[in-house]
């Protein structure tokens, strides 16, 4: 079974700072994707990037970039200039060609004015 | 993009009572619902998996005769919480991908906040 570890339970960041988020994730296989999703007060489960692991590249999307470390099975999340609207709870989340989500524990993150 | 509406957003039922919840693709067929549950401050746990026209697949500890689910649709998919008491107050939220759903990514409804006095 994969597990998802997310250490950090809650960071904070200044507005316009750069903020990283880290996660660990365990799993015997080679084919997987990995995700960082945001969930804002709303609820709403937002994908905010994704990587497949045969990918050297890290992803990329604005604002928002990963460092995959597929040896070391790791896969942060680094957002630059941060906003308000960052505010939220992130996770990271693992799925296998099975196609089920395993989620970690969260990171509250907080962007302060 | 991909679409799901889940109703309702918030219910409150009386112990004893069933609910249901529903979650619709709006704009995609639906191979694979996921079903979770998130307490506060904590994260998702799924529940179950459910494939258009079978059974659904329960996680271990969830209880089928409970929680019931129906994925009669590619378009449709519903949880029936039964006989339902305070411990099963909790946010859940469904998860719809098409087949091959990493490479389409998932798409996740707005949550229903049930609350059971």
């Amino acid at each position: 079974a994969q597990t998802v570890t997310q250490s950090q339970p809650e960071m904070s960041v200044q507005e316009a700072e750069t903020v990283t988020l880290s996660c660990t994730y365990d799993t015997s296989e080679n084919n997987y994707y990995l995700f960082w999703y945001k969930q804002p007060p709303s609820r709403q489960m937002i994908l905010v990037i994704r990587q497949e692991a045969y990918k050297q590249q890290n992803a990329t999307e604005n604002r928002f970039s990963v460092n995959f470390q597929k040896a070391a099975k790791s896969f942060s999340l680094k957002i630059s200039d941060s906003q308000l609207g960052d505010t939220a709870m992130y996770f990271c989340a693992f799925a296998n060609a099975g196609n089920m989500l395993t989620f970690g524990g969260g990171t509250r993150l907080m962007v302060k004015p | 993009g991909a679409v799901v509406s889940q109703h309702p957003s918030r219910v409150i039922c009386k112990s004893g009572t069933s609910v249901k919840i529903e979650c619709r693709s709006l704009d995609f067929q639906a191979t694979t619902m996921f079903w979770y549950r998130q307490f506060p401050k904590q994260s998702l746990m799924l529940m179950a998996t459910s494939n258009e026209g079978s059974k659904a697949t329960y996680e271990q500890g969830v209880e089928k005769d409970k929680f019931l689910i129906n994925h009669a649709s590619l378009t449709l998919s519903t949880l029936t919480v039964t006989s339902a008491h305070p411990e099963d107050s909790s946010f859940y939220i469904c998860s719809a991908s098409k087949q091959g759903a990493v490479n389409y990514g998932y798409t996740f409804g707005s949550g229903t906040r049930l609350t059971v006095v």
